[in-house]
């Protein structure tokens, strides 16, 4: 069972606004991920982190930055909101940052508007 | 490259009805592993099962049955006996074991049951 938390689970918000999407977890996992899911179910990569002071841009180009200052917390931030950024951002973590792979675990995600 | 394909974008069925949900893959790699999760409507994504390139036991989980084959590069996935609440979006995922532990996914298969 993963504990990971996002905040807000729901936002509205107008365009130009800054905003930080908040993910936390618990289980001292070295990666963590954030998901964009747009309305056709997609999921597309759009940053990761190997662990503190780390991080890398996924596959999706992406406006938004993220920050890694310690190894439970990644948030998110968006410097000035569009309505094209309206979707479902998904954080997820894992316990190794080396080969491998294990399981990611995801948290329940945002749903953001722009209007 | 790396490739994963969920050809069905939705099924319907009816309580009851055994159901299967597809998934082919693509990789070079010799050494890779394969994901299903599950999306309730609230919108968390559920991880369900993670295999291994080098098991290809199939795996038995209560209703839930996956079929791993290599030869067809396949890992499909069956629930046995549906029920309204395995209504959902699945999602299977494929990560290379060099690539650092990022994940794949196919673009997901809704699955409605009715009562």
């Amino acid at each position: 069972e993963a504990d990971i938390y996002q905040t807000p689970r729901y936002l509205v918000i107008g365009t130009g606004k800054k905003i930080t999407l908040e993910c936390s977890q618990t289980m001292g996992h070295d990666k963590m991920y954030w998901y964009q899911q747009d309305p056709g179910m997609e999921l597309h990569l759009i940053h990761y982190s190997y662990g503190v002071n780390s991080t890398e841009k996924g596959d999706l180009s992406s406006e938004s930055t993220v920050s890694r200052i310690r190894t439970e917390h990644f948030p998110l931030t968006l410097e000035s909101a569009r309505p094209s950024h309206t979707s479902q951002y998904l954080c997820a973590s894992s316990r190794r940052a080396g080969l491998g792979t294990d399981t990611q675990y995801f948290g329940p995600g945002t749903r953001l508007t722009v209007l | 490259a790396q490739k994963v394909t969920q050809a069905q974008t939705e099924i319907s069925v009816v309580e009851k009805e055994d159901v299967t949900l597809d998934c082919v893959y693509e990789t070079r790699d010799t050494t890779y592993y394969l994901f299903w999760y599950k999306q309730p409507p609230s919108g968390e994504l559920v991880f369900l099962i993670r295999r291994n390139s080098f098991d290809e036991q199939n795996e038995i989980s209560g209703r839930y049955s996956w079929n791993f084959q290599k030869s067809t590069s396949s890992f499909n996935f069956t629930i046995t006996a549906s029920q309204v609440v395995d209504s959902a979006v699945y999602f299977c995922a494929l990560s290379e074991a060099g690539s650092q532990g990022n994940l794949i996914f196919g673009k997901g298969t809704k699955l409605s049951v009715k009562p």
